[in-house]
């Protein structure tokens, strides 16, 4: 079956310093992989994808993520944090394939607390 | 502006009056979904679309129905609404599903219902 684990409810970060957000996933055959941003009473706004291709994707906002095919990973991350950073981080996964039904597998999400 | 609209944003209602939730896109994308937020639950697809009059069942379709006469619109259907139904709804879409540009799906800003 299919999963995505963020095993982190909360990351805590200085601002200016360097963030990870964690993401491992679970699926059968080729993944693409999202991150999604959540900000209070908003919806999910996209930061970046995994097709194909390099494994480090760079997204919105500067932020940017390392897909790790061995590790089945792919962290979210940025050089150097911003307070407007916080927010709720959700990544997700689909199949690849001509019989997916488009669903996203979400993880549970990590709030980023960015600290002045 | 490209964007995906969901209205109401709020509503109360009582168990078993029927109700609407629409969802509109004006990006002429072909696929489009609904999604509810529950916590603890994540994000669990309950019907998505792959063009005009083609619908399926996601996750968790049950007390729901949805319709798409027209590309742009993708409206959530409750015929008689129960309490387990209260939760955050949120409508997608995507241009594709398939690999390469514009497979990431785009989300409304979410409907919250509550069922009393």
């Amino acid at each position: 079956a299919q999963s995505v684990a963020q095993p982190e409810d909360q990351v805590n970060v200085a601002e200016g310093n360097p963030l990870t957000v964690k993401c491992t996933y679970s699926v059968s055959g080729n993944p693409y992989l999202f991150w999604y941003v959540q900000y209070p009473n908003r919806g999910l706004q996209f930061l970046l994808k995994y097709i194909t291709g390099d494994n480090l994707v760079k997204g919105s906002y500067g932020f940017e993520a390392e897909f790790n095919k061995s590790q089945t990973s792919f962290h979210l991350k940025k050089p150097s944090a911003l307070v407007s950073d916080s927010a709720l981080y959700f990544c997700a996964v689909r199949e690849s394939g001509s019989s997916n039904t488009g669903k996203l597998i979400f993880g549970q999400g990590t709030t980023l607390q960015v600290k002045p | 502006e490209a964007q995906v609209t969901q209205n109401p944003r709020y509503l109360i209602t009582v168990t078993g009056k029927k109700l609407t939730v629409t969802c509109s896109q004006n990006m002429n994308h072909e696929y489009m979904s609904w999604y509810r937020q529950d916590p603890g639950l994540g994000l669990r697809q309950i019907y998505y679309s792959m063009n005009v009059e083609v619908t399926d069942k996601g996750d968790v379709p049950e007390g729901y129905k949805v319709s798409r006469k027209e590309k742009r619109n993708f409206p959530l259907i409750l015929e008689s609404p129960s309490p387990n139904q209260t939760s955050l709804y949120f409508c997608a879409s995507s241009l594709r599903l398939a690999g390469g540009p514009g497979n990431e799906q785009f989300f409304g800003p979410g409907t919250r219902l509550t069922v009393l």
